[in-house]
């Protein structure tokens, strides 16, 4: 299947600071690409998404930022707060498909 | 906003047993909804995208015999794990696309099932 993923990185960050989670993608066919926090037991929740026509979106306190020449994307949250505190996973999703596809994710500690 | 709700949270059950897990949007339609595994500290694995009132279609190396998906409604699908074994123990998670709109965060995901076959 796609995306398997191997056991987890993780970002460690103290409270008040901002944290950057980092992503490659796999299809350059890929044209909408979505963040998700997982919270332990817990189905994912959306946090903002992009399409490939831009290169940034802001949302309160996220940032995401796309490089389609290298597909990469990555997740800036700024003043991060123990809240903050799961697992973060990019998605990325083709509209002739409309299947999404989960990277290996990052998990997100925030030191108090 | 919208909710996607699954059933039930967990189950246990005697490996050989036959589990069936729902998935349903609560106050919209979905024609799509897929379904993902998720073992420990991995991603979510697509499995299967079902469709409403057509068959599933299946992510290669995924058996549809084994992972049986129904999706007889615009707000009901469901997954059974048929004979099921301690390598099928896994985070089931379901996922609804709202009926009209193309790609965009109206995806909604549900809460996941823990599934544990002893």
């Amino acid at each position: 299947g796609e995306s398997v993923g191997l056991h987890l990185p993780t970002l460690s960050v103290q409270e008040g600071d901002n944290s950057i989670i980092n992503c490659a993608y796999s299809n350059s066919a890929s044209d909408y690409f979505i963040w998700y926090k997982q919270e332990s037991g817990k189905g994912p929740q959306f946090i903002i998404d992009i399409r490939s026509n831009m290169d940034k979106r802001q949302g309160q306190r996220v940032t995401v930022l796309l490089n389609k020449t290298v597909k990469h994307l990555s997740l800036q949250i700024a003043a991060t707060q123990p809240g903050d505190s799961a697992v973060y996973f990019c998605a990325e999703t083709y509209t002739g498909g409309f299947k999404t596809i989960f990277g290996a994710g990052t998990r997100l500690f925030v030191k108090a | 906003g919208a909710v996607v709700s699954q059933h039930p949270s967990r189950v246990i059950c005697k490996s050989g047993t036959s589990v069936k897990i729902e998935c349903r949007s609560l106050d919209f339609q979905a024609t799509t909804m897929f379904w993902y595994r998720q073992f420990p500290k991995q991603s979510l694995m697509l499995m299967a995208t079902s469709n409403e009132g057509s068959k599933a279609t299946y992510e290669q190396g995924v058996e549809k015999d084994k992972f049986l998906i129904n999706h007889a409604s615009l707000t009901l699908s469901t997954l059974t794990v048929t004979s099921a074994h301690p390598e099928d123990s896994s985070f089931y998670i379901c996922s609804a696309r709202d009926l009209g709109t193309s790609v965009s965060e109206t995806q909604y995901f549900g809460p996941g099932t823990r599934l544990l076959v002893l």
